[in-house]
């Protein structure tokens, strides 16, 4: 069964580094989505993506995120200049449509900000 | 905007024995609603969904789900829980327009031999 992938699985930067999120989204889906946990927290929608351009962001997704689909398959979410409260796991979705479309989760990347 | 609240943030309950999840959402218009299950370091997988049609939807392990929607509810649940259903459940809500999915705080499931 097809499934979402997402690397690394634990990644751990200090306070004002880059980092790059990787996702390979279900190869046949349109839709990509970013969600974080931060821990003891609900799970947030950060953007979607479809069409090489974001469709839908949160508040939270300021100009310290990006996204990029840099190939046919990958799906990644920068953070700039990261900060201690960026500290979360990190879900990758994908969905075939908008709408009535359930969203396919990856296993999450916990990122640690020290 | 939509938001959805789950009730109990934890749920123990014996094995065997039935289990109940609640959640009520919030929204000005049509919505979708689904139930996701973590298990223990791994992601998010959809247990169930409610599109439309018929208010009582079943999804995967046995579990089921009631759409109601004067009480703006979609309570789980599963009539005999067994160790393996230990794990954490969500919620989640979207409107018929967007993408973008709003979650419950979560209910960790915590079945007892």
């Amino acid at each position: 069964e097809p499934e979402v992938t997402q690397t690394p699985s634990h990644q751990v930067t200090q306070m004002g580094q880059e980092v790059i999120l990787r996702c390979v989204p279900i190869s046949n889906h349109l839709y990509f989505y970013w969600y974080r946990q931060i821990l003891g927290q609900k799970v947030e929608f950060l953007v979607s993506f479809y069409n090489n351009e974001i469709s839908e962001k949160s508040e939270i997704f300021d100009d310290q995120f990006s996204v990029e689909r840099p190939d046919g398959s990958n799906f990644t979410l920068k953070i700039r200049s990261t900060k201690l409260e960026d500290s979360a796991m990190y879900f990758c979705a994908s969905s075939p449509g908008q709408g009535p479309y359930e969203q396919y989760f990856g296993p999450g990347t916990r990122l640690t900000v020290t | 905007a939509q938001s959805v609240t789950q009730l109990d943030s934890q749920v123990p309950v014996f094995e065997e024995a039935p289990v109940e999840l609640r959640c009520n959402y919030s929204s000005s218009v049509s919505v979708y609603l689904f139930w996701y299950v973590q298990y223990p370091n791994q992601g998010l997988q959809l247990l169930l969904k409610y599109l439309s049609g018929s208010t009582l939807v079943k999804g995967i392990n046995g579990f089921e789900a009631e759409f109601n929607k004067s009480q703006t509810s979609f309570h789980l649940r599963k009539p005999s829980v067994h160790i393996s259903d230990t794990a954490e459940y969500f919620c989640a809500v979207k409107d018929n327009a967007g993408n973008m999915l709003t979650f419950g705080g979560g209910t960790r499931l915590m079945v007892k031999p």
